[in-house]
């Protein structure tokens, strides 16, 4: 079975500051890997995916990502966040590229950016 | 702007009651329908798999005779919480998954009183 372990809850951070939310998963085969984010009162929209190819992914809005399996993370990192990054983001995984497959999510992190 | 309309966003409900939750999806067809539901501080856990025409899928631990999902049409699935007690009281969340892309509705609050 797969898990994702998000291991910050809340993040806090200044404006413009670089910030790095942690994804860790677990899975004895090979996953595909999301980084979604929510907004208050939205739907869950895609960040960025990672199914192959160059490990470090570059997503909407300035976000990217590195997949690195020998430490089974997929960390989201911005290097100078805004006001209207706040929101929840969550790391997930599924065994199945496309769209049908089912996702399996973290807890969440919360960003709060403060002026 | 949305692709995939949730309503109601927020229901209040008396114990004993059946509420209705439903997904659209807007200017897509969507194959398949997710619906997860969401305790508080913790992840989106998925509840049933529905495919247009079909009967839906349940992960296990999930009453189906509880939770009955409805995918009729291709832009359109239901939830529906039949005789909602207090434990009921979630986040609902559906997912509707087209051929290359999946879109999230913005949840339902459910709160059983």
């Amino acid at each position: 079975a797969q898990s994702v372990t998000q291991l910050d809850s809340q993040v806090p951070v200044f404006e413009e500051a670089p910030v790095e939310l942690r994804c860790n998963y677990s899975s004895s085969v090979s996953v595909y890997l999301f980084w979604y984010v929510q907004y208050p009162n939205q739907g869950l929209q895609l960040l960025l995916k990672y199914l192959s190819g160059s490990t470090l992914v570059k997503g909407i809005n300035g976000f990217e990502a590195e997949f690195n399996k020998s430490q089974t993370s997929f960390h989201l990192r911005k290097p100078s966040v805004h006001i209207s990054d706040t929101a929840e983001y969550f790391c997930a995984v599924t065994l199945y590229g496309g769209s049908q497959g089912n996702l399996i999510f973290g807890k969440g992190t919360k960003l709060s950016v403060k002026p | 702007g949305a692709v995939v309309s949730q309503h109601p966003s927020w229901v209040i409900c008396k114990s004993g009651t059946s509420v209705k939750i439903e997904c659209r999806s807007l200017d897509f067809q969507a194959t398949t329908m997710f619906w997860y539901r969401q305790f508080p501080k913790q992840s989106l856990m998925l509840m049933a798999t529905s495919n247009e025409g079909s009967k839906a899928t349940y992960e296990q631990g999930v009453e189906k005779d509880k939770f009955l999902i409805n995918h009729a049409s291709l832009t359109l699935s239901t939830l529906t919480v039949t005789s909602a007690h207090p434990e009921d009281s979630s986040f609902y969340i559906c997912s509707a998954a087209g051929d290359t892309l999946r879109y999230f509705g913005a949840g339902t609050r459910l709160s059983v009183l």
